[in-house]
């Protein structure tokens, strides 16, 4: 049960876009449409912000957006706001029926 | 509003054992998996363990298997974790949550501290 990879940090200007890369393997990421991401401000609890790859649950922004290529995922800010400062993880589901998680990416807002 | 509310963490010696509970309010328990994700100060979610709706099937993490066990009262709408042969890289916040859309957890509790140390 290794855990996906993900970069230390992120960071970019109000109005910016951001991508976070979540790599995993044949066995995880790449085998199934079952990734999401969360989000996680420091002191609170975290927050599904993506599920299925790309689907957004009600109420968050559009400007929360995934996608998937092989094994990898990606989660993508557009519009960069102050309030995304935060730390963002993905999870995977995997052939042992299992689940994993990225050791997540701290975004900040310059 | 749906709501997930976690008890029984604390400190405990190393080899000892804790219960950890998860009262569900405002939904209906059997119908969702639920999940216990955990989160070392400072450090990242890690998933621990799930259980199906009517109880019949449990995963656990590598790390946890064969000391901590999983388990649920739908009649009383609460999810439990026996956490088994404590060490002190067990400690953390041990979160309870809900399994929404598919393959994610959907509702979070706000979390029960776990610390193993003499």
């Amino acid at each position: 049960q290794s855990a996906l990879t993900q970069p230390p940090s992120v960071s970019g200007s109000p109005g910016q876009s951001v991508a976070i890369s979540c790599t995993g393997t044949s066995s995880d990421v790449g085998s199934y449409n079952r990734v999401s991401w969360y989000q996680q401000p420091p002191g609170t609890v975290p927050k599904l912000i993506i599920y299925e790859v790309t689907n957004r649950p009600s109420g968050v922004p559009d400007r929360f957006s995934g996608s998937k290529s092989g094994n990898t995922a990606s989660l993508t800010i557009s519009g960069l706001q102050a309030e995304d400062e935060a730390d963002y993880y993905c999870s995977s589901y995997t052939s042992s029926s299992t689940y994993v998680f990225g050791p997540g990416t701290r975004v900040t807002v310059l | 509003d749906v709501q997930l509310v976690e008890s029984g963490g604390g400190l405990v010696q190393p080899g000892g054992s804790l219960r950890l509970s998860c009262a569900a309010s405002r939904f209906t328990l059997s119908h969702y998996y639920m999940h216990w994700v955990r989160q070392a100060p400072g450090k990242g979610l890690v998933w621990v363990s799930d259980i199906n709706g009517d109880g019949t099937s449990t995963n656990y993490a590598d790390s946890v298997k064969g000391r901590f066990i999983i388990s649920r009262d739908n009649a009383k709408n609460t999810l439990y974790l026996q956490m088994n042969s404590l060490r002190a890289d067990d400690s953390a916040v041990y979160f309870c949550g809900r399994g929404g859309p598919v393959a994610a957890v959907d509702i979070w509790g706000q979390g029960t501290m776990v610390t193993v140390s003499s």
